[in-house]
């Protein structure tokens, strides 16, 4: 069973309009959270992080919002670009010496 | 600084050779990780390592699959015999440590396709 969901394959939005990507875990345990974005034929790169202890963490353009007691989070993009057009992975870890578990990913198209 | 190093970055195999996969870590990260890209399973774990030991290869599919780290700046991925549903592309990753707050560093990937 999947502990951390991307439940949205796909996504398309506009230039210059925001993009929210969502994510959805079921461990309870994890505490640290994480967004990677990739582009094809090359390794995921890491974007933005947010500790359980905060519910918000903001750098430039992207914002990771983090609502603990619905185990959701979601990456904000504002404005979009069309080079944020990527696969986005959502990943989570576990307090104590855990790899991170990573969702299926988003693939993000930013239409000019 | 070079990041993690992976070789070969695409290769194309007959149904039953023997394939190896090969990763450098950045230099300094005590833990190392293989995982593998699917379009129905996303990016699972293989395998990690903690200074050059296994602690989980509970993701590792088959027997066929194994995976060694003989140093800390190396490690090797390794099927055999090799099935076509092994294709997909292979990532080796890279952290201080294993765990929370720490990073991962991926590298480009290596490409296989098992024909």
């Amino acid at each position: 069973d999947q502990q951390v969901k991307q439940n949205s394959p796909s996504l398309s939005v506009q230039e210059g309009r925001i993009s929210i990507l969502n994510c959805d875990y079921t461990n309870s345990m994890f505490d640290y959270f994480l967004w990677y974005k990739k582009y094809p034929a090359e390794g995921p790169t890491f974007l933005i992080s947010i500790s359980s202890i905060k519910d918000k963490n903001e750098d430039g353009r992207f914002t990771v919002f983090l609502n603990k007691s619905a185990k959701h989070l979601s990456l904000h993009i504002v404005p979009s670009q069309p080079g944020d057009s990527a696969v986005y992975f959502c990943a989570a870890s576990a307090r104590g010496n855990t790899p991170l578990v990573f969702g299926k990913g988003t693939r993000l198209s930013v239409i000019a | 600084d070079a990041g993690v190093i992976q070789s070969p970055r695409h290769e194309v195999t007959e149904m039953g050779q023997e394939v190896t996969l090969r990763c450098k870590p950045i230099s300094g990260h005590n833990s190392l990780f293989w995982y593998r890209q699917t379009m129905m399973r996303g990016l699972e774990l293989l395998i990690y390592f903690n200074n050059n030991v296994p602690i989980d290869d509970s993701g590792m599919p088959e027997d066929r699959f194994s995976a060694k780290m003989p140093n800390a700046s190396f490690s090797t991925l390794k099927i055999q015999p090799s099935e076509p549903r092994d294709s997909a592309v292979y990532f080796c990753a890279s952290s201080l440590r294993a765990g929370t707050g720490n990073t991962i560093y991926f590298g480009e990937g290596s490409w296989l396709t098992v024909v």
